[in-house]
């Protein structure tokens, strides 16, 4: 079964600066894909960035980019000029794309990221 | 684009009435929604699959004659907690799966049951 790893339950940032989120994850399967979701407090979740297995090429959003190592499952979130309004749990998600109707996400524990004016 | 609504986002009642919360794609259609629920400072914990026009699919644990789910239309999907204990009190999720290029869930603002 697969499985995704924060290891990081809280971080914290000073504003403009540049943190990284860590995400591993396990699987057997060689197609997939991967997610960031923020919540911020007001509980909603937000999808950040989405990642498809199959591209070499690193997802970027605006700030937001990610460094993803297929080989070593890792998937890792970079925030570069934080802002205040950053600040929020961030969770990672796997998706299989053998979907046929199972398109179920599986969830990491979340990191809390905190940033300091 | 991409928008999911919830209704009510608060709720509080009487142990043992039943609650319904709806989930609705705004401006695409789903034929897949999904019910989470979250505790405080933890993770999204999936209760269940709702597939339009069939029966849900639910994860192991969850009680299906307790959280009863509809997926009637294209855009609409509620949950419905039954007969309602204060252990019931939660906040609950939805989201909806957007195919396509996307082929993505977004999800709702949330719902927070209170069971008194």
């Amino acid at each position: 079964a697969q499985t995704v790893t924060q290891s990081q339950p809280e971080m914290s940032v000073q504003e403009a600066e540049t943190v990284t989120l860590s995400c591993t994850y396990d699987t057997s399967e060689s197609d997939y894909y991967l997610f960031w979701y923020k919540q911020p407090p007001s509980r909603q979740m937000i999808l950040v960035i989405r990642q498809e297995a199959y591209k070499q090429q690193n997802a970027t959003e605006n700030r937001f980019s990610v460094n993803f190592q297929k080989a070593a499952k890792s998937f890792s979130l970079k925030i570069s000029d934080s802002q205040l309004g950053d600040a929020a749990m961030y969770f990672c998600a796997y998706r299989t794309s053998n979907a046929g109707n199972n398109r179920k996400l599986i969830w990491g524990l979340g990191t809390s990221l905190a940033v300091n004016p | 684009g991409a928008v999911v609504s919830q209704h009510p986002s608060r709720v509080i009642c009487k142990s043992g009435t039943s609650v319904k919360i709806e989930c609705r794609s705004l401006d695409f259609q789903a034929t897949t929604m999904f019910w989470y629920r979250q505790f405080p400072k933890q993770s999204l914990m999936l209760m269940a699959t709702s597939n339009e026009g069939s029966k849900a699919t639910y994860e192991q644990g969850v009680e299906k004659d307790k959280f009863l789910i509809n997926h009637a239309s294209l855009t609409l999907s509620t949950l419905t907690v039954t007969s309602a204990h204060p252990e019931d009190s939660s906040f609950y999720i939805c989201s909806a799966h957007l195919a396509g290029a996307a082929d993505t869930q977004y999800f709702g603002p949330g719902t927070r049951l209170t069971v008194l």
